[in-house]
């Protein structure tokens, strides 16, 4: 069936590092967003990338639709990164049906 | 613009009690989007509407749930009657496809604990 896996799971960084996180998604896709959902259970959108590369800030994404993952990058990590981290694709064509990941769990320390 | 603004932010009621989630998109916004998200589940899909009309609700969970979008400013969520097993977060999402980038933006979420 129509899948969506990260990783890792979960993930512990002292402040300053830098990490990658992955999704991989199992058909081709019109619609990818990934989304950062703070302590608090605030979802925001990050980037709307159904291929190629984007950067915000600290934050950059690519999309490799051929391939079929998607890699969120963050550099200089800060206390205020920490959350849960969604990647959501949709399948259907419509551009609106979003199927989320299970997240990537992220934890910033001192 | 205040975003997507989602009511109550936290209901307790008792199982049997009908509950009623409420969300207004932000303006100009032509998709709304609700969501449920629990621990075992995550994320999930109920239904969208598009230009107030309901287009997949596919994942509302059974007939204890109904959605309405009276107009573009207003839409419901409808549990009748509610059970423990619906306890979760509902997030009501919104967002303008014009561009042809559906990006949504969610609003705070509706905390629904039932006893």
């Amino acid at each position: 069936g129509i899948q969506v896996e990260q990783s890792p799971p979960d993930l512990i960084l002292q402040e300053g590092a830098n990490s990658t996180l992955r999704c991989n998604f199992s058909d081709s896709v019109n619609n990818l967003q990934w989304f950062h959902q703070n302590p608090w259970g605030q979802l925001i959108n990050l980037f709307y990338i159904p291929s190629g590369t984007k950067q915000n800030g600290r934050l950059s994404a690519t999309t490799v639709a051929t391939e079929r993952y998607s890699l969120l990058y963050i550099s200089s990590s800060q206390t205020t990164d920490s959350g849960v981290y969604f990647c959501a694709v949709d399948f259907t064509g419509t551009a609106s049906k979003l199927t989320f990941g299970t997240g990537t769990r992220l934890q910033v320390t001192l | 613009d205040a975003g997507v603004i989602q009511s109550p932010r936290h209901e307790v009621t008792e199982m049997g009690q009908e509950v009623t989630l409420r969300c207004k998109p932000i303006s100009g916004h032509d998709y709304l989007f609700w969501y449920r998200q629990t621990m075992m589940r995550g994320l999930e899909l109920l239904i969208y509407f598009n230009n107030n009309v309901p287009i997949d609700d596919s994942g509302m969970p059974e007939d204890r749930f109904s959605a309405k979008m009276p107009n573009a400013s207003f839409s419901t969520l409808k549990i009748q009657p509610s059970e423990p097993r619906d306890s979760a977060v509902y997030f009501c999402a919104s967002s303008f496809m014009g561009t042809g980038a559906n990006v949504l933006t969610f609003g705070a979420g509706s905390r629904l604990t039932v006893l």
